[in-house]
Formats: structure tokens, sequence, C-alpha cells
């Protein structure tokens, strides 16, 4: 299985500030045919389902608010929150889809400072 | 409007046999993989497979494989995730979710979670 580790566990931000979070795969998740890196981003709110924010590493889903982004290649990613709201509050998940089982990261909570 | 709907919670006692359910509606069902992930009390996401509903084409986690079946009936659009002997480490909420395009994808559409405890 691919291992998927999570940077911080948790982080607390002042709102407006940036908020970094770090995803790293025990294997590369790009696939050759098509220079695609095999990586999504949720976000998860207590109660509430995960909710798909960027897939591709990097391309954000529809309706996303382009304060979310992601970067990186190979076994690095980062999923960055330029400036935080309130409403971003939740727990962040990684996850690869190159090779079954699709597997998450244990998941980055953020709060605010 | 695409949608994923669960049936309800569940309370069941150790040894029993449970089957829930995930409608998809507002897309073609059968052109989409289906998966299940499973969250433990405050816990994290733990993937359990995916299915093609087009022909039932089932991809399993060793991790949960012998465990759960999953299945679907593509002629009332639904997905089950069903569990022969149940155990109470199976107490958790169930997501189902749909894959966006295709096999190698991430999960776009997500249902609402069916909680499921087990309990003597």
């Amino acid at each position: 299985d691919i291992v998927m580790t999570q940077s911080p566990d948790s982080l607390a931000v002042s709102l407006g500030e940036r908020a970094t979070i770090n995803c790293k795969s025990s294997q590369s998740v790009l696939y050759s045919s098509n220079n695609k890196n095999d990586l999504a981003w949720y976000q998860q709110k207590p109660g509430q389902p995960p909710k798909l924010l960027i897939y591709w590493a990097s391309t954000r889903e529809s309706g996303v608010p382009d304060r979310f982004s992601g970067s990186g290649s190979g076994t690095d990613f980062t999923l960055t929150i330029s400036s935080l709201q309130a409403e971003d509050v939740a727990v962040y998940y990684c996850q690869q889809y190159y090779a079954t089982p699709f597997t998450f990261g244990p998941g980055t909570k953020v709060d605010i400072k | 409007e695409v949608q994923l709907v669960q049936s309800g919670a569940e309370v069941k006692k150790p040894g029993q046999s449970l089957k829930i359910s995930c409608k998809g509606s507002g897309y073609i069902f059968t052109s989409y993989w289906i998966g299940w992930v499973r969250q433990m009390p405050g816990k994290g996401l733990e993937w359990m497979g995916i299915i093609y509903p087009g022909d039932s084409d089932t991809r399993n986690s060793p991790s949960f494989q012998g465990q759960v079946t999953i299945s679907a009936d593509k002629s009332i659009t639904t997905a089950y995730l069903q569990w022969s002997s149940l155990k109470t480490s199976d107490t958790a909420i169930y997501y189902c979710a749909r894959h966006r395009v295709g096999f190698s994808d991430a999960f776009d559409i997500w249902g609402q979670g069916t909680m499921v405890t087990v309990t003597s």
C-alpha cells in the first residue's frame, strides 16, 4: 500500500494569514502517461462529509475559493490557504488515487489562532 | 442535482448482519465508480473499496477484504456495503462517494454518511 503522511498534525493560524499543509506519499503518484499527479485534497468540517477541494494535485474543484491552492509533484505535496477565513476551520486530508487501495493521509486540523 | 443519499443510522449487536445503502441520482449511475470510506469515532478517513455499477467490477482494500462486501444494483441505482457478522470495532460512520470521472480519480460527490453502532 502507498502510505500517506501529513504534517503538521494541527496548526492554528490568525485570520487572514497563510496556512500550509504538507503531504508525502511513500512512492511517487505521478502518472507518467499523462504527467498528472494522482493526488487529491479534501476538507471536512465537524458533522459533515468530506468535500473535494483539489484534484490532480493542483486543479481546484468547481466552486472552491481561489484562496485554496495545491502544489507539488512525485511524492511531496502542499495545500495552501492563502488567507485563512473563519469558515476554513476544518480537518484537511490528502488522498492518493494512483494505486489501490487509494489511501488517505491522517489529516491536519486547522484552527484559528 | 447529482447526489448520493445513504440509508439511516443503525444500532446492531455483535454477530448480527447489516446492509447499508447509497442511492445515486442525477447522473448516469452505471458510468461512475462508487466507493466506501470508513471514519471511526474521532478518527480519519479509511478507503474500503470501490465498485463500478456498470459491470460490478470491485476493488477492495486488503484491510477490509473478507470483512465486508461491496455490491450494487444498477436497476435501482443503489450501491451497498454489507457485513455478515458485525463486531464492536465496526462502529463508525460510513460514507459512500463517487469518483469524478474514471477509475483512478478523486471522490467528487459524497453521501451524508451512515452511522453504524455495534454494541452489546
